[in-house]
């Protein structure tokens, strides 16, 4: 069964905008990554934020978690066109840390 | 460095038909996983491994096998293919605790 779920599903926005996308998971995690993935390619890590850390930065992306509510969101700031891509939000439920589960995913589109 | 690579990139299998996929990573990754992507879906995890000689199921194990005989390779194999198994598969690879690299994906249809 899929612990993220992220929402919305499709974002357009204008370039120069900025794109927040949420995730909300069912279980304890260790901790929640999120991923892009161009069309038709392999997914690329974006950030990984662990269960102890409320935010995290990276470049024009800050993530936040809120494991009170079991959720998180993805903001990306100034959107670009090349930042057009699906992204996704997996959590570590495994005490391995490989055992990723998947959402769904949101389609992220920027127009010029 | 090639980070982890996959192969083939596409495959074409009449039901019944066995197959291995191959995954391979050269930067001395502990981890290792398999994942499944259908369409207006998230990844499904197939299979991982934290190392030689390791492995255990993930979400969707059924028609599938792997092994782990080196930290390097990861291969899974399809023992009966069938056309639920039509799919993007891809391969992943991480430290501990860390993100996982991604492979290319390799795309199986099933007929």
């Amino acid at each position: 069964s899929q612990q993220g779920e992220e929402d919305p599903q499709a974002l357009s926005i204008q370039e120069g905008e900025n794109a927040t996308m949420n995730c909300s998971y069912k279980t304890s995690i260790n901790n929640l990554q999120w991923y892009r993935q161009n069309s038709g390619r392999g997914l690329v890590h974006l950030i990984l934020i662990r269960s102890n850390e409320r935010e995290k930065h990276s470049g024009r992306l800050r993530v936040t978690l809120d494991t009170s509510k079991k959720s998180s969101s993805l903001l990306i700031t100034a959107s670009r066109a090349a930042d057009t891509a699906s992204y996704f939000c997996a959590t570590d439920e495994g005490q391995a840390g490989t055992a990723l589960i998947f959402g769904k995913g949101t389609t992220l589109s920027v127009s010029s | 460095n090639a980070g982890v690579t996959q192969t083939p990139k596409f495959q074409v299998l009449k039901t019944g038909q066995s197959m291995t996929l191959q995954c391979a990573q050269d930067m001395n990754h502990e981890y290792m996983s398999w994942y499944r992507q259908d369409p207006g879906m998230g990844l499904r995890l197939i299979h991982y491994s934290v190392g030689a000689g390791i492995t255990d199921q993930g979400e969707v194990p059924n028609g599938y096998n792997v092994s782990r005989s080196t930290t390097e390779d990861f291969p899974l194999r399809l023992l009966s293919a069938a056309p639920s198994q039509t799919s993007v598969y891809f391969c992943a690879s991480s430290r501990p605790k860390g993100g996982q690299y991604f492979g290319p994906g390799t795309r199986l249809t099933v007929t």
